[in-house]
């Protein structure tokens, strides 16, 4: 089973600030990597698949990369609405298709 | 576009059967898969498994024992049983349509079902 570690668990930030969220794979999965945002009381929503690939209607803000074992969901200048709990799921080696632990994004 | 509605019972008792449905609106179960997953706090989401609109299915080998899913596409739903439940299967559980091919993410997941597994 591959294992998703993201860091940090926790990320305390500013409106208007850069965020930078990390998930690293505990084999290789080329560029197989999505990421999720859910929000309180809402499910999660497709973000970027195939790693750097924004999914529709995510806003442009949000940029992924990486590749190999080591993957980055950067938000270029935070929102109010993008204070949320962030994951990342690879797709490359399953069944099962595995998870990270979240990443929360807080406001400072 | 699609909307996906999880149902069934919140409370179910320790050995007993988890029962819930997804029903799908909006569009077809063709060509898609479609997946359970589970969410308990603190820790990162769980891929239960997932059966394809044919009727093939996936599980994860952690539950693969005592999971079974089942779809029907003339009622455009899909279903999983997960049998002799403890209070660690206490979770929200999501269903999620994964695009064709071999390489699948979860898009979109529906509002999820709070399900509660106590005496």
């Amino acid at each position: 089973e591959v294992v998703m570690t993201q860091s940090p668990a926790i990320l305390s930030i500013s409106p208007g600030e850069r965020a930078t969220v990390s998930c690293r794979a505990s084999q290789r999965i080329s560029t197989n990597l999505a990421w999720y945002q859910q929000k309180p009381g809402q499910s999660p929503r497709l973000l970027i698949y195939d790693a750097s690939t924004r999914a529709p209607d995510t806003p442009a803000r949000f940029s992924g990369s990486g590749s190999g074992t080591e993957f980055t969901l950067t938000i270029s200048s935070l929102q109010s609405e993008d204070f949320a709990v962030y994951y990342c799921q690879q797709y490359n080696n399953w069944p099962p298709y595995t998870f990270g632990q979240g990443t929360k994004l807080d406001i400072k | 576009q699609v909307q996906l509605q999880e149902s069934g019972p919140g409370l179910v008792k320790p050995s007993e059967t988890l029962s819930l449905t997804c029903t799908v609106a909006g569009d077809s179960m063709s060509p898609y898969y479609w997946n359970w997953i589970r969410l308990t706090p603190g820790k990162g989401p769980e891929w239960i498994g997932y059966i394809y609109y044919r009727g093939s299915t996936n599980y994860n080998p952690s539950l693969k024992s005592r999971v079974t899913m089942s779809v029907d596409t003339s009622k455009n739903q899909f279903s999983l049983k997960l049998n002799s439940v403890t209070a660690a299967d206490t979770a929200i559980y999501y269903c999620a349509r994964a695009n064709s091919g071999h390489f699948r993410w979860f898009d979109p997941w529906g509002q999820g079902a709070l399900v509660t597994v106590s005496s």
